[in-house]
C-alpha cells in the first residue's frame, strides 16, 4: 500500500506552535481511529508520541497534541523547544493484511 | 517494563545469509504482533511485515515478499528477520516493534540493528 502524506518539512521558532499533516485514505486515517505519532532523534529509535489519533502516552509532554479530520491527521507542538528538532513520521492501521502504513516523514527544524 | 532487544550490528558481504533476532520481554510474548520495520541510509521507515508468535501467523508487505522471511520461536519469547542472498541494497537499520491490539499501531520499539552489506 502507498503511504500517508507528509510534509518533507516543517520549521517554527522557539516558543511557536507548528502542525505535521498526514494525509491517508477511507481505508486508513479515514476508516479508523488508530493514528500514531513518532518522534526520531538522529541515530535513535523512533518514539511514541501519539496513539490512538490524540493520547500521549506517561511521560509525553503536553505540549504534543494530536487530531484527525477526515482522512487527514495532525500533529501539533506548542511552546517549540529546541530539543523537539527531529524527524515525525505518523503511521495508521490500515485494511490491508499487514495492518499498519506509515507516512514519509516530516523533518522539524528549530530555528 | 516491556523490552524488545536485539541483536547487534552486522557487516556481510552480498550473496550471504542473515538472521537478526529481537527478543521480547516484560509481557506475554505470544499474545501480540512484531512487526519488522527498514531505514535505509537517511530515509523513512518501511513496514515489511509482521508476525503472531502464538500462531506463527505471518504477513508482508508487498515489497518485501520474497525478499525477507519473518519467523519466531515462541518457546524463547524471539523474532526473526532473515535474508538468504543480501544484497547491497539491503543495508539498512531494521527495527522491530510490538503491536497493540489487533497490530494497530506500534506501541514499544526494539533499539534497531543495523546492517551493512558491501564487498
Amino acid at each position: 500500500q502507498s503511504a500517508l502524506t507528509q510534509p518533507a518539512s516543517v520549521s517554527g521558532s522557539p516558543g511557536q506552535s507548528i502542525t505535521i499533516s498526514c494525509t491517508g485514505t477511507s481505508s486508513d486515517v479515514g476508516g479508523y481511529n488508530y493514528v500514531s505519532w513518532y518522534q526520531q532523534h538522529p541515530g535513535k529509535a523512533p518514539k511514541v508520541m501519539i496513539y490512538d489519533v490524540s493520547n500521549r502516552p506517561s511521560g509525553v509532554s503536553n505540549r504534543f497534541s494530536g487530531s484527525k479530520s477526515g482522512n487527514t491527521a495532525s500533529l501539533t507542538i506548542s511552546g517549540l523547544q529546541a530539543e523537539d528538532e527531529a524527524d515525525y513520521y505518523c503511521s495508521s492501521y490500515t485494511s490491508s493484511s499487514t495492518h499498519v502504513v506509515f507516512g514519509g516523514g516530516t523533518k522539524l527544524t528549530v530555528l | 517494563e516491556v523490552q524488545l532487544v536485539q541483536s547487534g550490528a552486522e557487516v556481510k558481504k552480498p550473496g550471504e545469509s542473515l538472521k537478526i533476532s529481537c527478543k521480547g520481554s516484560g509481557y506475554r510474548f505470544t499474545n501480540f504482533w512484531i512487526g519488522w520495520v527498514r531505514q535505509m541510509p537517511g530515509k523513512g521507515l518501511e513496514w515489511m511485515g509482521i508476525i503472531y508468535p502464538g500462531d506463527s501467523d505471518t504477513r508482508y508487505s508487498p515489497s518485501f515478499q520474497g525478499q525477507v522471511t519473518i519467523s519466531a520461536d515462541k518457546s524463547i519469547s524471539t523474532a526473526y528477520l532473515q535474508w538468504s542472498s543480501l544484497k547491497a541494497s539491503d543495508t539498512a537499520i531494521y527495527y522491530c516493534a510490538r503491536c497493540g491490539g489487533d497490530c494497530y499501531e506500534v506501541d514499544y520499539w526494539g533499539q534497531g540493528t543495523l546492517v551493512t552489506v558491501s564487498s
